[in-house]
């Protein structure tokens, strides 16, 4: 069983809703990940959270938006999604650093119709 | 532009063979490096964790690094059907950005 927590494992939604994918862990780690991975490929990072606060962007479109409540929980806001944004949403965690590996919670699938 | 590279396979092994994979890293600045285990469909589960030059052993898998040749390698033991999966390297900078390989795509044939 995985220590970070995802849910929901999967979300169907239209490219007019607005959903949110939430994420927890309860490890202590100071820093939460958010990646996409697409089939096939490797996972992408989207943003890194270290002790609460938004240290990463890697150019994500504003159709997704991040948030960070505690230093437990961490959320991802979606809006006016497109089809191609279909795809395993990854939540992890790590002690942060830099030598730290990530622990990877079970997913998210997401399908936009 | 900072890379990892791996083989993406098939890798076909046959069951009790072992299986070696291969990745390689393009910053030599880089000091952590993983790998990871996904099978289809699920989310990436970490095999081993390695920082410093040589070899590291936990049970049937073996972790070796060669920062001066940039290289990282995991060598499966005693290879089973179970371990049909795809596997992640993962190179850290010592900032909190893991960067992944491409992956490389096990088969373990009874």
């Amino acid at each position: 069983d995985t220590e970070v927590t995802q849910t929901p494992k999967h979300l169907v939604m239209g490219m007019t809703n607005k959903k949110s994918l939430k994420c927890e862990q309860h490890m202590g780690h100071r820093a939460m990940y958010w990646y996409k991975q697409k089939a096939k490929k490797p996972p992408e990072l989207m943003f890194v959270y270290s002790y609460e606060k938004l240290s990463i962007n890697e150019s994500v479109p504003s159709r997704f938006s991040p948030e960070c409540p505690n230093s437990s929980l961490l959320n991802l806001h979606l809006h006016a999604l497109q089809p191609e944004d279909s795809a395993l949403y990854l939540c992890a965690s790590s002690e942060g650093g830099g030598g730290s590996p990530l622990h990877f919670g079970n997913g998210t699938r997401l399908t936009v119709t | 532009q900072k890379e990892v590279e791996q083989n993406s396979g098939p890798l076909s092994v046959p069951e009790g063979a072992i299986a070696s994979l291969n990745c390689t890293y393009s910053d030599r600045g880089s000091q952590s490096f993983f790998w990871y285990r996904q099978y289809s469909g699920k989310s990436p589960e970490l095999i081993m964790s390695i920082y410093s030059n040589g070899d590291k052993e936990d049970g049937r898998f073996t972790a070796q690094l060669n920062k001066a040749s940039q290289y990282v390698s995991l060598l499966i033991r005693d290879s089973q059907p179970s371990d049909s999966a795809t596997y992640l390297c993962a190179v850290n900078h010592n900032t909190d950005k893991l960067i992944f390989g491409t992956g490389t795509r096990l088969q373990v044939f009874p």
